[in-house]
């Protein structure tokens, strides 16, 4: 069974430019979460969605905004890029929401110049 | 207070050796426990999950929960270099699809 596909894995942009970046879950997880993970403030939870619906949002600028599709990818992305937002982007998939079984991708790394 | 509280370390400890991880936490709503552990340049990987406090083993790994002090546990036995990574505790509530990860600790097992 294929794990969590993230795409780009690594991708540099300057300021004021946008990204986005791409999750394919595992076959048969409908839920899909995003989180941000930087040295200074560990893993920091972006939203979450299950069966196209975003069911939580984390505490971030609305900048970041996501997307999912009825296959259940997922595309996240982030408008008017800061310096601050140079990090890891994470995204997990799971076969139900409520649950803390999440299955990781190898992240998108993201740096802003 | 943050939420979720866990020593950045890093600790080093020699091969063979007891490896206890520990974080603490404030919410008491929490349920849900678990204990991803992350390589370099890799995703997070699930190891423990457990709901409401008591003790789970599994191989090499022992997970404990005390809700009562907010603090929970993660014993590495007879640890080996292949276990140096970084250990992050996470944990959510009952019905809450956001989970909580604390900041990751740096184990090195020294062979």
């Amino acid at each position: 069974k294929a794990g969590v596909t993230q795409t780009p894995r690594y991708l540099i942009k300057t300021r004021g430019q946008q990204v986005t970046l791409s999750c394919s879950p595992i076959s048969g997880h409908r839920s899909v979460s995003w989180y941000q993970q930087t040295p200074g403030q560990g893993l920091q939870f972006l939203f979450e969605y299950f069966s196209e619906t975003q069911r939580n949002k984390g505490n971030f600028p609305g900048r970041f905004s996501g997307r999912q599709f009825s296959n259940s990818r997922s595309e996240m992305n982030v408008s008017t890029l800061e310096l601050g937002d140079s990090a890891l982007y994470l995204c997990a998939s799971s076969l139900a929401s409520n649950t803390g079984e999440l299955f990781f991708g190898e992240g998108s790394r993201l740096t802003v110049l | 207070q943050k939420e979720v509280e866990q020593d950045p370390g890093p600790l080093s400890v020699p091969e063979g050796a007891i490896v206890s991880l520990n974080c603490t936490y404030s919410n008491s709503a929490f349920q849900y426990f678990m204990w991803y552990r992350q390589y370099s340049r890799k995703g997070p990987e699930l190891l423990m999950y457990t709901y409401s406090s008591g003790n789970k083993e599994d191989g090499r790994f022992t997970a404990q929960v005390d809700k009562s002090s907010k603090y929970i546990s993660l014993f590495i036995r007879d640890s080996q270099p292949s276990d140096s990574a970084t250990y992050l505790c996470a944990m959510n509530q009952v019905g809450d699809d956001k989970i909580i990860f604390g900041k990751g600790t740096r184990l090195h097992i020294l062979p």
